[in-house]
């Protein structure tokens, strides 16, 4: 089984709609990340949390919020979803630094994209 | 300026060819740096981390220079299993957290 996972994995809707992303983790990691990719503009973080209690907006959060319902789930919502949020979302998770204070490597989902009409 | 730049390609290179990427970074204060590899529209997946002594793992050598706020990742004797895109990763500070940024990424396709 996938350590993370998104859901949907594809999803079609209008403009005004509200939508619902969702990201579930079974690594046990502390951090989650949510980002959206664009062709051309790589990735570009929206929001991330450092544990269930902490929520930090990114680069892009504007039009989008999230909730930390446990340490295993990070969903991102959507409003009212407008054209230009057609992208590919990543939930990405890590644990927090080493004993180094080296960042770790993050642990992607599959991506769930997202097309408005 | 983009605080983590990278030439977007795509670099078109033969079986068997060397290939470098570079990534520039502009916060000096940066402490961590990863490339991640990307195969068309699929998660990014780490590559390796860069240490600042430079690292090696196969075909692949990733490089630090601090002074010059750039890494690099070089691949010998390419194969088509190669192609993909290339993200480089900066852990920046921002607020008062340490947060991974991304590169644009660079594009490798390699041919027959």
């Amino acid at each position: 089984d996938a350590d993370v996972t998104q859901t949907p994995r594809n999803r079609i809707t209008k403009t005004g709609k509200r939508i619902m992303l969702e990201c579930s983790q079974t690594k046990g990691h502390d951090r989650m990340y949510w980002y959206r990719q664009d062709p051309g503009l790589g990735l570009r973080l929206i929001y991330y949390s450092f544990d269930v209690k902490d929520i930090n907006k990114g680069e892009i959060s504007d039009g989008y919020s999230v909730s930390r319902q446990a340490q295993a789930k990070f969903s991102l919502s959507l409003e009212s979803a407008i054209p230009n949020q057609t992208a590919l979302y990543f939930c990405a998770t890590s644990t927090g630094t080493s004993e180094t204070g080296a960042y770790n490597e993050q642990f992607f989902g599959p991506g769930t994209r997202l097309t408005v009409l | 300026r983009k605080e983590v730049e990278q030439d977007p390609g795509p670099f078109n290179v033969p079986e068997g060819a060397t290939v470098a990427f570079n990534c520039t970074y502009s916060n000096s204060a940066s402490q961590s740096f990863f490339w991640y590899r990307q195969d068309c529209r699929k998660e990014p997946k780490l590559l390796m981390s860069v240490y600042s002594s430079g690292n090696e793992d196969g075909r692949f050598t990733a490089q630090l220079n601090r002074a010059s706020q750039y890494i690099s990742l070089l691949i010998r004797d390419s194969k088509l299993s190669d192609s993909a895109t290339y993200l480089c990763v900066v852990i920046i500070r921002s607020g008062g957290s340490y947060i991974p940024t991304f590169g644009r990424g660079t594009s490798l396709i390699v041919h027959p």
